[in-house]
């Protein structure tokens, strides 16, 4: 079956940094994204990797490495609005998303 | 209205009902998706569709039927509701179907079956 896995919940320090990792197991691979999605909203689109390395968009970075089925979510400079959780979504060999269950991350000051 | 729309916010259903949930996009996206999000769970594609007048199943598609009529709406119907369909649905659309394009989401549906 298909399977992405990510830690249920994570606390960190305002201004710190933390990462949030993803490992999944999935039919095909035609790219890994990540979402934010603060309690009570829709989910918002962060990043999107398809070839191993980092890709750095301001204060948040993805990491993707496709031979190990891992990625991760690096947050810098963490600020109070950061509290949100975190989706790991796969798109499978039919181009559809598979999503993990999310990480809640709480901040703290 | 820009982005996308849903209706209604929230509603609480007898079991045995029929609801549609409503959803209308702006942006011109060919493709529409419905999600249903349950605590501890990912989300799950239940249908979508890549283009006006075509519809495909997701993951969880039974109980539930769409159409698409128009580009702009993706309505979403449950024909009979039972308590397991009680859950948080959002509506997405992306550009194209099938590339890497980013899902843009609507605010959600609480739907509480009774």
């Amino acid at each position: 079956g298909q399977n992405i896995d990510q830690p249920t919940e994570m606390t960190a320090t305002e201004g710190a940094i933390v990462q949030i990792n993803c490992t999944y197991q999935t039919s095909g691979f035609n790219g890994l994204f990540w979402y934010q999605q603060h309690a009570g909203e829709a989910p918002t689109f962060l990043s999107y990797n398809v070839l191993d390395g980092l890709e750095e968009k301001g204060r948040f970075s993805s990491f993707l490495s496709r031979s190990k089925g891992y990625s991760y979510l690096l947050l810098k400079e963490l600020q109070m609005k950061d509290s949100a959780s975190y989706l790991c979504a796969v798109m499978d060999s039919n181009y559809q998303l598979i999503w993990g269950a999310g990480t809640k991350l709480i901040i703290k000051p | 209205i820009a982005g996308i729309t849903q209706a209604p916010t929230s509603q609480i259903l007898a079991a045995g009902r029929r609801m549609t949930l409503r959803c209308t996009q702006d942006m011109r996206h060919n493709a529409m998706y419905w999600y249903r999000q349950d605590l501890g769970l990912g989300l799950r594609l239940i249908h979508y569709s890549n283009t006006a007048g075509t519809t495909g199943k997701g993951e969880v598609p039974d109980g539930y039927s769409v159409s698409r009529a128009n580009t702009d709406d993706f309505p979403l119907t449950l024909a009979s509701a039972v308590p397991s369909q009680t859950s948080v649905y959002f509506c997405a659309s992306s550009e194209v179907y099938g590339v890497s394009d980013e899902q843009f989401f609507g605010p959600g549906t609480r739907l509480t079956v009774l």
